[in-house]
Protein backbone atom coordinates (compact mmCIF):
# COMPACT_ATOMS: atom_id res chain seq x y z
CA UNK A 1 0.00 0.00 0.00
CA UNK A 2 1.12 3.63 -0.63
CA UNK A 3 1.84 5.85 2.23
CA UNK A 4 0.32 8.57 0.01
CA UNK A 5 -2.45 8.13 -2.35
CA UNK A 6 -4.21 10.65 -4.94
CA UNK A 7 -6.29 10.94 -7.60
CA UNK A 8 -4.08 11.35 -10.72
CA UNK A 9 -6.68 13.56 -12.57
CA UNK A 10 -6.66 15.71 -14.80
CA UNK A 11 -8.80 18.12 -13.50
CA UNK A 12 -9.97 19.89 -16.23
CA UNK A 13 -12.21 23.57 -15.00
CA UNK A 14 -13.06 26.66 -16.63
CA UNK A 15 -11.82 29.96 -15.17
CA UNK A 16 -13.00 31.09 -11.92
CA UNK A 17 -14.20 27.46 -11.03
CA UNK A 18 -14.29 25.69 -7.35
CA UNK A 19 -11.90 22.37 -7.49
CA UNK A 20 -10.63 20.39 -4.76
CA UNK A 21 -8.22 17.78 -4.48
CA UNK A 22 -8.16 14.98 -1.56
CA UNK A 23 -5.46 12.72 0.05
CA UNK A 24 -5.26 9.89 2.47
CA UNK A 25 -2.42 8.44 3.62
CA UNK A 26 -1.57 5.15 5.60
CA UNK A 27 0.65 6.14 8.25
CA UNK A 28 -1.45 7.31 11.87
CA UNK A 29 2.31 8.28 12.93
CA UNK A 30 2.74 10.77 10.30
CA UNK A 31 3.70 14.61 11.83
CA UNK A 32 3.69 16.94 8.97
CA UNK A 33 1.00 17.51 6.20
CA UNK A 34 2.14 20.20 2.92
CA UNK A 35 0.51 20.85 -0.49
CA UNK A 36 3.14 21.65 -3.32
CA UNK A 37 2.81 22.80 -6.67
CA UNK A 38 4.93 21.19 -9.15
CA UNK A 39 5.04 22.94 -12.87
CA UNK A 40 5.72 21.01 -15.79
CA UNK A 41 9.94 19.80 -15.99
CA UNK A 42 9.85 21.71 -12.96
CA UNK A 43 10.99 21.17 -9.14
CA UNK A 44 7.95 21.14 -6.45
CA UNK A 45 7.30 24.03 -4.65
CA UNK A 46 5.78 24.72 -1.48
CA UNK A 47 2.23 25.60 -1.87
CA UNK A 48 1.01 25.87 2.08
CA UNK A 49 1.32 23.17 5.21
CA UNK A 50 -1.56 21.62 6.73
CA UNK A 51 -2.61 22.14 10.44
CA UNK A 52 -5.13 20.39 12.27
CA UNK A 53 -7.08 23.76 12.80
CA UNK A 54 -7.24 24.11 8.42
CA UNK A 55 -5.78 26.90 7.23
CA UNK A 56 -6.41 29.07 4.88
CA UNK A 57 -4.20 31.07 2.09
CA UNK A 58 -6.01 33.50 -0.31
CA UNK A 59 -7.51 31.76 -2.75
CA UNK A 60 -6.10 28.06 -1.51
CA UNK A 61 -7.72 26.39 1.87
CA UNK A 62 -6.39 23.39 3.33
CA UNK A 63 -7.99 21.13 5.81
CA UNK A 64 -6.80 17.77 7.52
CA UNK A 65 -8.83 15.06 9.05
CA UNK A 66 -6.49 12.90 11.36
CA UNK A 67 -8.76 10.57 12.59
CA UNK A 68 -9.91 9.88 9.18
CA UNK A 69 -5.92 10.22 7.57
CA UNK A 70 -7.38 12.61 4.94
CA UNK A 71 -6.05 15.99 3.83
CA UNK A 72 -7.93 18.09 1.01
CA UNK A 73 -7.08 21.78 -0.97
CA UNK A 74 -9.90 23.73 -2.29
CA UNK A 75 -8.64 26.44 -4.54
CA UNK A 76 -11.57 29.19 -5.51
CA UNK A 77 -11.43 31.06 -8.29
CA UNK A 78 -9.48 29.31 -10.33
CA UNK A 79 -7.01 31.13 -12.63
CA UNK A 80 -4.74 29.77 -15.74
CA UNK A 81 -1.72 30.04 -13.55
CA UNK A 82 -2.90 27.66 -11.13
CA UNK A 83 -2.75 25.18 -13.94
CA UNK A 84 -0.23 22.29 -12.77
CA UNK A 85 0.18 18.93 -10.71
CA UNK A 86 -0.44 18.96 -6.90
CA UNK A 87 1.59 16.95 -4.49
CA UNK A 88 0.21 16.12 -1.44
CA UNK A 89 3.20 15.46 1.13
CA UNK A 90 3.43 13.54 4.50
CA UNK A 91 6.17 13.92 6.99
CA UNK A 92 6.78 10.72 9.38
CA UNK A 93 9.89 11.43 11.63
CA UNK A 94 12.78 12.61 9.11
CA UNK A 95 11.09 11.13 5.69
CA UNK A 96 8.67 12.70 3.68
CA UNK A 97 6.04 10.55 1.21
CA UNK A 98 4.94 12.42 -1.78
CA UNK A 99 1.47 11.72 -3.40
CA UNK A 100 2.15 11.07 -7.26
CA UNK A 101 0.10 14.55 -7.68
CA UNK A 102 -3.16 15.71 -8.81
CA UNK A 103 -2.80 17.58 -12.49
CA UNK A 104 -5.38 20.46 -12.77
CA UNK A 105 -5.86 22.26 -16.45
CA UNK A 106 -7.71 25.11 -15.62
CA UNK A 107 -9.24 26.68 -19.26
CA UNK A 108 -10.28 30.04 -20.48
CA UNK B 1 18.85 33.67 2.63
CA UNK B 2 19.55 29.65 1.79
CA UNK B 3 19.81 28.49 -2.00
CA UNK B 4 20.33 25.01 -2.75
CA UNK B 5 21.93 24.04 -6.18
CA UNK B 6 22.07 20.91 -8.19
CA UNK B 7 24.40 20.00 -10.69
CA UNK B 8 24.63 19.23 -13.75
CA UNK B 9 21.42 20.16 -14.75
CA UNK B 10 20.88 17.50 -17.55
CA UNK B 11 22.76 15.03 -18.17
CA UNK B 12 22.50 11.62 -21.19
CA UNK B 13 24.94 8.66 -20.35
CA UNK B 14 25.03 4.87 -22.10
CA UNK B 15 24.19 1.99 -19.66
CA UNK B 16 26.54 0.61 -17.31
CA UNK B 17 28.84 4.00 -17.40
CA UNK B 18 28.99 5.74 -14.00
CA UNK B 19 27.08 8.57 -12.10
CA UNK B 20 27.60 11.32 -9.91
CA UNK B 21 25.35 14.00 -9.20
CA UNK B 22 26.05 17.03 -6.78
CA UNK B 23 23.75 18.67 -4.36
CA UNK B 24 24.72 21.51 -2.24
CA UNK B 25 23.37 23.66 -0.02
CA UNK B 26 24.13 27.15 1.32
CA UNK B 27 22.99 29.43 4.58
CA UNK B 28 21.96 26.95 6.74
CA UNK B 29 23.96 24.22 8.64
CA UNK B 30 23.40 20.56 9.46
CA UNK B 31 20.40 20.46 7.56
CA UNK B 32 18.58 17.27 6.58
CA UNK B 33 19.12 16.17 3.19
CA UNK B 34 17.78 14.51 0.45
CA UNK B 35 17.93 12.40 -2.91
CA UNK B 36 13.97 12.06 -4.72
CA UNK B 37 13.87 10.84 -8.27
CA UNK B 38 10.85 11.39 -10.56
CA UNK B 39 10.53 8.92 -13.45
CA UNK B 40 8.29 10.27 -16.37
CA UNK B 41 4.45 10.71 -15.22
CA UNK B 42 5.03 10.05 -11.72
CA UNK B 43 5.16 10.81 -7.78
CA UNK B 44 8.71 11.67 -5.92
CA UNK B 45 10.61 8.25 -5.23
CA UNK B 46 12.77 9.22 -1.82
CA UNK B 47 16.16 7.57 -2.55
CA UNK B 48 18.22 8.49 0.17
CA UNK B 49 18.41 11.24 3.22
CA UNK B 50 20.98 12.33 5.71
CA UNK B 51 20.64 13.42 9.20
CA UNK B 52 24.44 14.47 9.11
CA UNK B 53 27.92 13.92 7.78
CA UNK B 54 28.47 10.40 6.99
CA UNK B 55 25.05 9.47 7.58
CA UNK B 56 22.84 7.73 5.27
CA UNK B 57 19.72 6.42 5.01
CA UNK B 58 18.72 4.15 1.77
CA UNK B 59 14.90 3.71 1.12
CA UNK B 60 15.02 1.82 -2.17
CA UNK B 61 17.49 -0.70 -2.87
CA UNK B 62 18.90 -0.45 -5.99
CA UNK B 63 22.51 0.25 -7.82
CA UNK B 64 22.72 4.03 -6.26
CA UNK B 65 24.42 5.04 -3.42
CA UNK B 66 24.72 8.53 -1.75
CA UNK B 67 27.39 9.93 0.49
CA UNK B 68 27.95 12.86 2.73
CA UNK B 69 31.33 13.96 2.54
CA UNK B 70 30.55 17.74 4.19
CA UNK B 71 27.70 19.23 6.36
CA UNK B 72 26.17 20.95 3.00
CA UNK B 73 27.08 18.51 0.41
CA UNK B 74 25.53 15.78 -0.73
CA UNK B 75 26.14 13.19 -3.80
CA UNK B 76 24.15 10.81 -5.63
CA UNK B 77 26.35 7.92 -7.36
CA UNK B 78 26.55 4.45 -9.28
CA UNK B 79 29.16 2.29 -10.27
CA UNK B 80 26.88 1.14 -13.74
CA UNK B 81 24.28 2.86 -14.60
CA UNK B 82 21.10 1.17 -15.72
CA UNK B 83 18.10 2.37 -18.48
CA UNK B 84 15.47 2.15 -15.60
CA UNK B 85 17.86 4.79 -13.99
CA UNK B 86 16.42 7.55 -16.18
CA UNK B 87 14.57 10.43 -14.56
CA UNK B 88 14.33 13.76 -12.67
CA UNK B 89 16.83 13.63 -9.81
CA UNK B 90 16.05 16.11 -7.09
CA UNK B 91 17.87 16.98 -4.03
CA UNK B 92 15.83 19.01 -0.90
CA UNK B 93 16.99 20.36 2.86
CA UNK B 94 15.16 20.51 5.80
CA UNK B 95 15.86 22.19 9.40
CA UNK B 96 17.45 19.58 10.93
CA UNK B 97 15.32 17.49 13.31
CA UNK B 98 11.90 15.54 12.57
CA UNK B 99 10.17 16.01 9.34
CA UNK B 100 7.92 19.16 10.65
CA UNK B 101 9.15 21.75 8.04
CA UNK B 102 9.54 22.68 4.79
CA UNK B 103 11.47 20.99 2.34
CA UNK B 104 13.04 22.70 -0.38
CA UNK B 105 14.03 21.46 -3.46
CA UNK B 106 16.93 22.33 -6.32
CA UNK B 107 16.13 22.56 -9.53
CA UNK B 108 16.76 19.36 -10.20
CA UNK B 109 18.48 16.60 -12.96
CA UNK B 110 17.53 15.34 -15.86
CA UNK B 111 19.24 11.80 -16.44
CA UNK B 112 18.80 10.00 -19.38
CA UNK B 113 20.62 6.41 -19.54
CA UNK B 114 20.77 5.22 -23.27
Amino acid sequence: RKEVEQDPGPFNVPEGATVAFNCTYSNSASQSFFWYRQDCRKEPKLLMSVYSSGNEDGRFTAQLNRASQYISLLIRDSKLSDSATYLCVVGVFNKFYFGSGTKLNVKP
Amino acid sequence: SQTIHQWPATLVQPVGSPLSLECTVEGTSNPNLYWYRQAAGRGLQLLFYSVGIGQISSEVPQNLSASRPQDRQFILSSKKLLLSDSGFYLCAWTVSGTAIGTQYFGPGTRLLVL
